[in-house]
């Protein structure tokens, strides 16, 4: 079974500072990791995804993640926190030989001005 | 517009009823999952289908019950409510496997009073 972690439930960031939110995965077969973001009262959009091609990936609105196998992790960034990076963050997991992704607790991120 | 669309996008309804939520998902997409959001569970997967036939069963209570149509649309049906049912439901799509993740609906918020 595939399963991942997401470390703190809520991360507080002042407008221009790095944003980091900590993601680990389990999984016993090559997996494809995902991180979603939530607007409030609006479903989940993707914001990037690792499927095995180079481990740091780029996502959408100046984000990025970087995927190491030796830590199971896939720990989502931005160098610099705009205000419309509040939302709430989930990493998700999957594999070829599941039928579903396994998402996370989600962590929910406040931009201070 | 994801491309996955939900209806109704508001539903208020009292307690002992019944209601129906529809999903149609991303054109090309055979499988959709349901998800259950509330403030106090999170992220909840209900159920998922694929190209007619369930393929995976989540937290999902014996009063709801799904199905998905030969023209892939999905419908979600919730009975007996309870005012605890009150939350937001997501509908997803994907290709099979998952590899690109999944595409989420704008979601239906169901009030039940």
């Amino acid at each position: 079974a595939q399963s991942v972690t997401q470390l703190g439930s809520h991360v507080s960031v002042s407008e221009g500072a790095l944003v980091l939110l900590r993601c680990n995965y389990s999984s016993s077969v090559p997996p494809y990791l995902f991180w979603y973001v939530q607007y409030p009262n609006q479903g989940l959009q993707l914001l990037l995804k690792y499927t095995s091609a180079a481990t740091l990936v780029k996502g959408i609105n100046g984000f990025e993640a970087e995927f190491k196998k030796s830590e199971t992790s896939f720990h989502l960034t931005k160098p610099s926190a705009h205000m419309s990076d509040a939302a709430e963050y989930f990493c998700a997991v999957g594999s070829s030989n599941d039928y579903k992704l396994s998402f996370g607790a989600g962590t929910t991120v406040t931009v201070r001005a | 517009d994801s491309g996955v669309t939900q209806t109704p996008k508001h539903l208020i309804t009292a307690t002992g009823q019944r209601v129906t939520l529809r999903c149609s998902p991303r054109s090309g997409d055979l499988s959709v999952y349901w998800y259950q959001q509330s403030l106090d569970q999170g992220l909840q997967f209900l159920i998922q289908y694929y190209n007619g036939e369930e393929r995976a069963k989540g937290n999902i209570l014996e009063r709801f019950s799904a199905q998905q149509f030969p023209d892939l649309h999905s419908e979600l049906n919730l009975s007996s409510l309870e005012l605890g049912d009150s939350a937001l439901y997501f509908c997803a799509s994907s290709i099979w496997p998952p590899i690109y993740g999944y595409t989420f609906g704008s979601g239906t918020r169901l009030t039940v009073v």
